[in-house]
Parts: structure tokens; C-alpha cells; sequence
């Protein structure tokens, strides 16, 4: 059974600051990753997408990495801003149907 | 092209009533999943599903719980007799194969409320 673990919980930091959010999960036989960020209230939106073929994707001031035989990802953001303070989810696909399973997530706020 | 659209975005039910919640998928997506978020906690997988056929419901409460996806329409997640423990917010995914290959979108979610 797929269990996935963000750390940390919770994170606040300065404004323009570099970070790294990590999250591991206990079956390495997945397909791919996706990492989503979710603000208050809100759905979920999707950020980067990893094939287990690949071993990091990049979009913009977010940098993903996957080392699926460790079962370990790392969400990388660069030079931090406000508007990126949310709660930030790893989800590894799993089980027999491959669906993503979601850890709790880590809680991001960026002081101005 | 519309993201996944769920209606509606907030629903309140007495105990013991129905609650029917409404998922449109992207254009062009055939792969639908339902997950339940509850206040505090991560977002639990319930059902998968393929036009008229149900993929995996192994997270699928086995009572008052049912979802469909028909050939035409929406996808439908259904409760009956809601209790106030079903309060949460559920949420749609679609994608246009498994997510074993292909990346998923969610959209806003429902957020139950029973009384």
C-alpha cells in the first residue's frame, strides 16, 4: 500500500528565499508524480508532472526532482514570493490502478 | 478549453437527505476520480472511473455511497442519507488516460456541509 510523507508539515520564510520541500513514499513502483499546490478553499492545481523514466522536470521558479528507486521527490522553489504561500502536495501514482495518492502536505507561507 | 467543472461549489443537506455531486470533465478527458477531503486532513482517493465503467472503488465507503459516469453527461457522486460525517469537500479529477501515464486536473470541489 502507497504511503506518502511531505516534510515538513509546515514552513514559513522570507520573501526571496530558495527552499526545498520534500516527500517520500514507501512504493517505489509507480508511474509518475505530480506535484499540486492548493490555496484555501480551492482546488487543487497542478504544477509539474515527473515520469518515473524522468529524473527532474522544471517549470519557471519550480524545479522537481525524482528518485524513484529511494522513493523520494524534492519540490525546489526559487526565489520565493508571497504568492507562493499554500499548501503544497506530492502525489506518487500507486495501487493496482495507478491513482495518485496524495500526502498531507506542506503548509508554505512567504513573508513579505 | 473549460477546466473540470463540479457543481455545486458548496452544498448543505439536513441529516438523512441526498447529496448528489456533478462532475464535467476536460474536453476530450475519459478518466474521472472522486477524492475526499476532509477539515485537517489530506485528500482521500474514493473512486475511479471510465465512461460507463467503475475502474477501482476500493475507497469507496460500501454503505450510501455510489458514482457513475454515463456515456453522456456528467460524472455523478452520489450520497444517501447523509450523515454529519460526510461533511467535507470532495473533489474531481479528470485525465485523458490513467494517471499512471498522463497528468491529472481537479477542479474546484464541492463542499458539503450536513446539519
Amino acid at each position: 500500500k502507497q504511503e506518502v510523507t511531505q516534510i515538513p508539515a509546515a514552513l514559513s520564510v522570507p520573501e526571496g528565499e530558495n527552499l526545498v520541500l520534500n516527500c517520500s513514499f514507501t512504493d517505489s513502483a509507480i508511474y509518475n508524480l505530480q506535484w499540486f499546490r492548493q490555496d484555501p478553499g480551492k482546488g487543487l492545481t497542478s504544477l509539474l508532472l515527473i515520469q518515473s523514466s524522468q529524473r527532474e522536470q522544471t517549470s519557471g521558479r519550480l524545479n522537481a526532482s525524482l528518485d524513484k528507486s529511494s522513493g523520494r521527490s524534492t519540490l525546489y522553489i526559487a526565489a520565493s514570493q508571497p504568492g507562493d504561500s499554500a499548501t503544497y502536495l506530492c502525489a506518487p501514482s500507486g495501487g493496482a490502478t495507478n491513482k495518485l495518492i496524495f500526502g498531507t502536505g506542506t503548509l508554505l507561507a512567504v513573508q513579505p | 478549453n473549460a477546466g473540470v467543472m463540479q457543481n455545486p461549489r458548496h452544498l448543505v443537506r439536513r441529516r438523512g437527505q441526498e447529496a448528489r455531486l456533478r462532475c464535467s470533465p476536460m474536453k476530450g478527458h475519459s478518466h474521472v476520480y472522486w477524492y475526499r477531503q476532509l477539515p485537517e486532513e489530506g485528500l482521500k482517493f474514493m473512486v475511479y472511473l471510465q465512461k460507463e465503467n467503475i475502474i477501482d472503488e476500493s475507497g469507496m465507503p460500501k454503505e450510501r455511497f455510489s458514482a457513475e459516469f454515463p456515456k453522456e453527461g456528467p460524472s455523478i457522486l452520489r450520497i444517501q442519507q447523509v450523515v454529519r460525517g460526510d461533511s467535507a469537500a470532495y473533489f474531481c479529477a479528470s485525465s485523458t488516460g490513467g494517471v499512471g501515464n498522463t497528468e491529472a486536473f481537479f477542479g474546484q470541489g464541492t463542499r458539503l456541509t450536513v446539519v
